[in-house]
């Protein structure tokens, strides 16, 4: 399996909501990641977790919460977000040997969850 | 920043055509990547070259990278309908930048029938 799955493909959100982003790949990747990407823009890095711990926040507000329940699985947790914050959300995972170089190699993108915050 | 910026932004060709981009950075890198996003879609990754290596080939896309200039290319020889998507350069630092991939701009490539 080579896939990373990304669910819900679409979500619509209203600024007092909840809601959560779910990711999940099952390729014995240890490092995991959230990237946000606006129309017509380059996907930007908001989190990494490597052995499901964050190592990387790319000075996220606190409105976007990430978790890493296991290896195989990362969740970005939504709460009480703005309309600006309506963009495409692309999870991705990489092998990452521990005692080796984080990110020095294949990063395997999800297809995304699109956001629109109300 | 280490952000790659690629060149041309929009390229239009025929199949069959090669097509050529270009991707420039400001400070070394452990690692210069591409990868190729369809409309609105996840990203598919194309070819990793490391900062030591100077060429590589898959299929039909050769990537060269000159380190002296902070320079990569990426052809893809022989193009088709399907190729139709943007393309980003991505670049990876050392230390602490190591897992953050920072992406160009992109190129929007259209490749007509």
């Amino acid at each position: 399996d080579t896939e990373v799955t990304q669910t819900p493909k679409h979500l619509v959100m209203g600024m007092t909501n909840k809601k959560s982003l779910k990711c999940e790949q099952h390729m014995g990747h240890r490092a995991m990641y959230w990237y946000k990407q606006k129309a017509k823009k380059p996907p930007e890095l908001m989190f990494v977790y490597s052995y499901e711990k964050l190592s990387i926040n790319e000075s996220v507000p606190s409105r976007f919460s990430p978790e890493c329940p296991n290896s195989s699985l990362l969740n970005l947790h939504l709460h009480a977000l703005q309309p600006e914050d309506s963009a495409l959300y692309l999870c991705a995972s990489s092998q990452y040997q521990r005692g080796g170089a984080l990110g020095s190699d294949t990063q395997y993108f999800g297809p995304g969850t699109r956001l629109t915050v109300l | 920043s280490q952000q790659g910026e690629e060149d041309p932004q929009a390229l239009s060709i025929q199949e069959g055509e090669n097509a050529t981009m270009n991707c420039s950075y400001k400070t070394s890198i452990n690692n210069l990547q591409w990868y190729r996003q369809n409309s609105g879609r996840g990203l598919v990754h194309l070819i990793l070259i490391r900062s030591n290596e100077r060429e590589k080939h898959s299929g039909r896309l050769r990537v060269t990278l000159d380190t002296s200039k902070k320079s990569s290319s990426l052809l893809i020889t022989a193009s088709r309908a399907a190729d139709t998507a943007s393309y980003f350069c991505a670049t990876e630092g050392y230390g602490g930048s190591q897992g953050n991939l920072i992406f160009g701009k992109g190129t929007k490539l259209s490749v007509k029938p």
